[in-house]
């Protein structure tokens, strides 16, 4: 069974610009969600979807945005970028319907905000 | 709110001596725990998870953790480490299966 996979591995950004990361989650997991990762402030989740609606937020800018769909991949878009937002951005994927079904996440995408 | 404290950011070994990463949580209801391992350029892997039942729980490659509720405390070992076990850990505690609240993270160092 193919793991969680994210796209690209790596992206070089400006200040200013938009970046969209992308997420295929395990076949039959309905549920994704996204970490960032970075050396001061550690994993920090950001958002969860669940059959294309978001359940639950965590507290980050409005500039942090996402969307899931119908076949369960999904996106996080971050707008007008800032240096802070330099970051590994994990994507993890559940299955809700099955019980304790755990977290199980891809390989990160490595955001350079210069 | 919930969260973890992970005692020690470092903690290094000898190959073949016991591995001992301490996390302490606070939760206002019964939380479910989990340890993560992560590698060098890749993502988190779920080492094992406490919901409710046995306190003493296993995971993969012979880590083990026990919940006490009265310390708090849900400390990962393992008897003997191995040179393949540097790597960093991660304890997080939630109350549902995807919003967790990780720990800073401790890395481990394996000496031969």
């Amino acid at each position: 069974k193919a793991g969680v996979t994210q796209t690209p591995r790596y992206l070089i950004k400006t200040r200013g610009q938009q970046v969209t990361l992308s997420c295929s989650p395990i076949s039959g997991h309905r549920s994704v969600s996204w970490y960032q990762q970075t050396p001061g402030q550690g994993l920090q989740f950001l958002f969860e979807y669940f059959s294309e609606t978001q359940r639950n937020k965590g507290n980050f800018p409005g500039r942090f945005s996402g969307r899931q769909f119908s076949n369960s991949r999904s996106e996080m878009n971050v707008s007008t970028l800032e240096l802070g937002d330099s970051a590994l951005y994990l994507c993890a994927s559940s299955n809700p319907d099955r019980e304790n079904s755990p977290l199980h996440f891809g390989n990160g995408t490595r955001l350079t905000v210069t | 709110a919930q969260s973890v404290t992970q005692l020690g950011s470092h903690v290094s070994v000898s190959e073949g001596a016991l591995v001992l990463l301490r996390c302490n949580y606070s939760s206002s209801v019964p939380p479910y725990l989990f340890w993560y391992v992560q590698y060098p350029n890749q993502g988190l892997q779920l080492l094992l998870k406490y919901t409710t039942g046995a306190t003493l729980v296993k995971g993969i490659n012979g880590f083990e953790a026990e919940f006490k509720k009265s310390e708090t405390s849900f400390h990962l070992t393992k008897p003997s480490a191995h040179m393949s076990d540097a790597a960093e850990y991660f304890c997080a505690v939630s109350d549902n299966d995807y919003k967790l609240s990780f720990g800073a993270g401790t890395t481990v160092t394996v000496r031969a």
